[in-house]
């Protein structure tokens, strides 16, 4: 069964605190992608990546960074967390070219305090 | 940039009966992708049903189908004999067929199942 696995499924930080969100996939996929989700707003991209040390801003990438070492991991920073920044995160692979959508990981629900 | 709109936030049905969700887009491409995921309480996104804009024809996934009205940008999702394992959010989802596009999500329906 194809898996994108993101490492953490609950998570709480303090405000101020260097927040890291990992994802990898088994799928040798080109594609992954970050992902936030809050009510009423649906699913906004922060980073999307195509290749390996490539990343590409979303729609609102302020306040993240992602790094991409290697081909089945993409992570997601939050250089200095704070309260708005409180969501889901869902992270998702594709091949290139995506004609059959993402696959998605069960989503990290992060809470800043 | 295109954008996808679900103007229906919650929808509830009663089981066995048959739901409707709709989702509307706006783009100026003329190829390009339409998606349906499902997200449990889980909250594991699942496809649950894809259609191509050159292709007429309304794709069907067992109990899930499409109406896709192309001129009028048009893209609901019609549930038949509704199971309890339908309770979800659902969402729409665009991707126009060039290169490398990322999806882009409406903001989600809410169903819920009434036994």
């Amino acid at each position: 069964d194809v898996k994108v696995t993101q490492s953490s499924r609950y998570l709480v930080k303090r405000t101020g605190e260097k927040v890291f969100l990992e994802c990898v996939q088994d799928m040798d996929h080109e594609n992954m992608f970050w992902y936030r989700q809050d009510p009423g707003l649906g699913l906004r991209l922060i980073y999307f990546s195509y290749d390996v040390k490539m990343k590409e801003k979303g729609d609102i990438p302020e306040g993240y960074s992602v790094s991409r070492e290697k081909k089945e991991r993409f992570s997601l920073i939050l250089e200095s967390a704070s309260t708005n920044q409180t969501s889901m995160y869902l992270c998702a692979s594709s091949p290139w070219g995506q004609s059959y959508g993402y696959t998605f990981g069960s989503g990290t629900r992060l809470t800043v305090v | 940039a295109q954008t996808v709109t679900q103007s229906q936030p919650e929808m509830s049905v009663q089981e066995a009966e048959t739901v409707t969700l709709s989702c509307t887009y706006d783009t100026s491409e003329s190829d390009y992708y339409l998606f349906w995921y499902k997200q449990p309480p889980s909250r594991q996104m699942i496809l649950v049903i894809r259609q191509e804009a050159y292709k007429q024809q309304n794709a069907t996934e067992n109990r899930f189908s499409v109406n896709f009205q192309k001129a009028a940008k048009s893209f609901s999702l019609k549930i038949s004999d509704s199971q309890l394992g339908d309770a979800a959010m659902y969402f729409c989802a665009y991707r126009r067929n060039f290169g490398n596009e990322k999806l882009t999500f409406g903001t989600g329906t809410r169903l819920t199942i009434i036994p």
